[in-house]
């Protein structure tokens, strides 16, 4: 059973479309995150959400936009798409934000952007 | 945010131990130290974490310095799966959970 689900795998796109990127975990967890992996492989972090409520917004732009319609899903809806958003994008969840629980990572979206 | 400070890259040979070191000067009270690794291709994973004391779990054990400026996750017996980049992090405890990776150290195992 996979414990934390992101599709699609691959997203190729063009500049200024919007696209959405879903994930889904399983493990009962309440909290969930966003990170992002540009090409120089650094991960960072880019929203968390707390019993669907958001607790860190790291100074995303407002073009993306995080929506959790339940404590296992957390989806990622990009607007107007430009090419310095092409990244992998990480899903991850945790039991609680607050403790020193671990962090159990999707396998990434590759956002390639045209 | 508190920083790490990694070797870029390390060698090992299979079956030998590896000793991974991090430096963390900045440290305060109420950090915790975590590892993670992360495989090509794949999302991060979880290796061990501690706040003063040794640690020890299935996968690794983590030495951490009795300043805690310094800290070194060690792997027993290294394989070819353990190829991978390690990521040393401070987590504040209470900050929402998010963590702050650097550059890690990736490393490679030689058969």
């Amino acid at each position: 059973d996979t414990a934390v689900s992101q599709t699609p795998k691959y997203l190729v796109t063009q500049m200024g479309n919007d696209k959405s990127i879903k994930c889904e975990q399983n493990l009962g967890h309440d909290t969930m995150y966003w990170y992002k992996q540009d090409s120089k492989k650094f991960l960072k972090i880019m929203f968390s959400y707390n019993n669907k409520e958001l607790i860190i917004n790291e100074t995303v732009p407002n073009r993306f936009s995080p929506k959790s319609p339940d404590k296992a899903h957390l989806n990622l809806h990009i607007n107007s798409l430009e090419l310095g958003d092409s990244a992998v994008y990480f899903c991850a969840s945790s039991q609680e934000a607050s403790g020193n629980l671990e962090q159990f990572f999707g396998p990434g979206t590759r956002l390639t952007v045209l | 945010d508190a920083k790490t400070t990694q070797p870029n890259s390390m060698e090992s040979n299979e079956e030998e131990p590896v000793h991974l070191p991090c430096n963390h000067s900045t440290i305060s009270g109420t950090d915790y130290i975590h590892w993670y690794r992360q495989l090509p291709s794949q999302g991060p994973e979880y290796v061990i974490h501690g706040l003063t004391s040794n640690v020890n779990n299935r996968m690794a054990s983590l030495a951490i310095a009795e300043d805690r400026k310094s800290s070194t996750l060690i792997l027993h017996r290294a394989t070819l799966r353990d190829a991978a980049v390690y990521y040393c992090i401070l987590r504040i405890y209470n900050q929402g959970g998010k963590l702050i990776f650097g550059q890690g150290t990736e490393l490679s195992v030689k058969p």
